[in-house]
C-alpha cells in the first residue's frame, strides 16, 4: 500500500471547519483513500472513503485531487467531540489490510 | 446497534503466561483482525483471519497466534507472555470486502508485569 504522510497535529476552533490534509505522491490507480479517527480510549472508526470523486457523508467531506497524489479531510463545523486522531489510509481494492500511521491529532479548542 | 467486542477492558498478567484475548462480532463479518497499538508506532496488524479456521500472518506476528474456530470469534494468544507485549491491543472485522471499512472493538489494555 501506498505510504501517507500527515503533520502530526493540529488546531481547531469550535464551529470553525477543520481540514486534514493528507500526501500520497505513490498512490497506484486501483487505491483507494480512507479516513479513520480514533477518539481517546476507543477502536478508531471509519469516516469516508473514496477513489477519485470527491465524497460527502453525514460526518465529513473528502477533497481528492485531481491527481491522487493528496487529499484533504473536511469537518465542516467542528465541535469538542471531534477532538481525536485522524487516519489517512490507502488500500488497495480487494486487499484484507489496512495499514494505519501515525496519524494527525486534531484539538478542537473553544 | 453492531458491535465488535473484547472481553476485557484492562488486563495486568505475569511474565511467562499464557494470554488469551478474545473478540467477538455480531456482524456476521468474514474478516478479523487483530492490531496492537503503541506510542509513536500507530497501529500494527498481528493477525487476520478470513474465515473460520483460517488465519494470515501480518506485520508482527512474533510471540502470537490466534485461533478462529466460529465465524463471529476471533482469539490473540500469547503464548508466553512477556514486559514488550504491555500494550493496546484491537480487534476489528470486516465484511468480506473491506470497501466500507473495518469496525473496531473499544481495546484491551493488556499489561504484562
Amino acid at each position: 500500500d501506498a505510504k501517507t504522510t500527515q503533520p502530526p497535529s493540529m488546531d481547531c476552533a469550535e464551529g470553525r471547519a477543520a481540514n486534514l490534509p493528507c500526501n500520497h505522491s505513490t498512490i497506484s490507480g486501483n487505491e483507494y483513500v480512507y479516513w479513520y479517527r480514533q477518539i481517546h480510549s476507543q477502536g478508531p472508526q471509519y469516516i469516508i472513503h473514496g477513489l477519485k470523486n470527491n465524497e460527502t457523508n453525514e460526518m465529513a467531506s473528502l477533497i481528492i485531487t485531481e491527481d491522487r497524489k493528496s487529499s484533504t479531510l473536511i469537518l465542516p463545523h467542528a465541535t469538542l467531540r471531534d477532538t481525536a486522531v485522524y487516519y489517512c489510509i490507502v488500500r488497495v481494492d480487494g486487499a484484507n489490510n489496512l495499514f494505519f500511521g501515525t496519524g494527525t491529532r486534531l484539538t478542537v479548542i473553544p | 446497534d453492531v458491535k465488535v467486542t473484547q472481553s476485557s477492558r484492562y488486563l495486568v498478567k505475569r511474565t511467562g503466561e499464557k494470554v488469551f484475548l478474545e473478540c467477538v462480532q455480531d456482524m456476521d463479518h468474514e474478516n478479523m483482525f487483530w492490531y496492537r497499538q503503541d506510542p509513536g508506532l500507530g497501529l500494527r496488524l498481528i493477525y487476520f483471519s478470513y474465515d473460520v479456521k483460517m488465519k494470515e500472518k501480518g506485520d508482527i506476528p512474533e510471540g502470537y497466534s490466534v485461533s478462529r474456530e466460529k465465524k463471529e470469534r476471533f482469539s490473540l494468544i500469547l503464548e508466553s507472555a512477556s514486559t514488550n507485549q504491555t500494550s493496546m491491543y484491537l480487534c476489528a472485522s470486516s465484511r468480506e470486502t473491506i470497501f466500507y471499512g473495518y469496525t473496531f472493538g473499544s481495546g484491551t489494555r493488556l499489561t504484562v508485569v
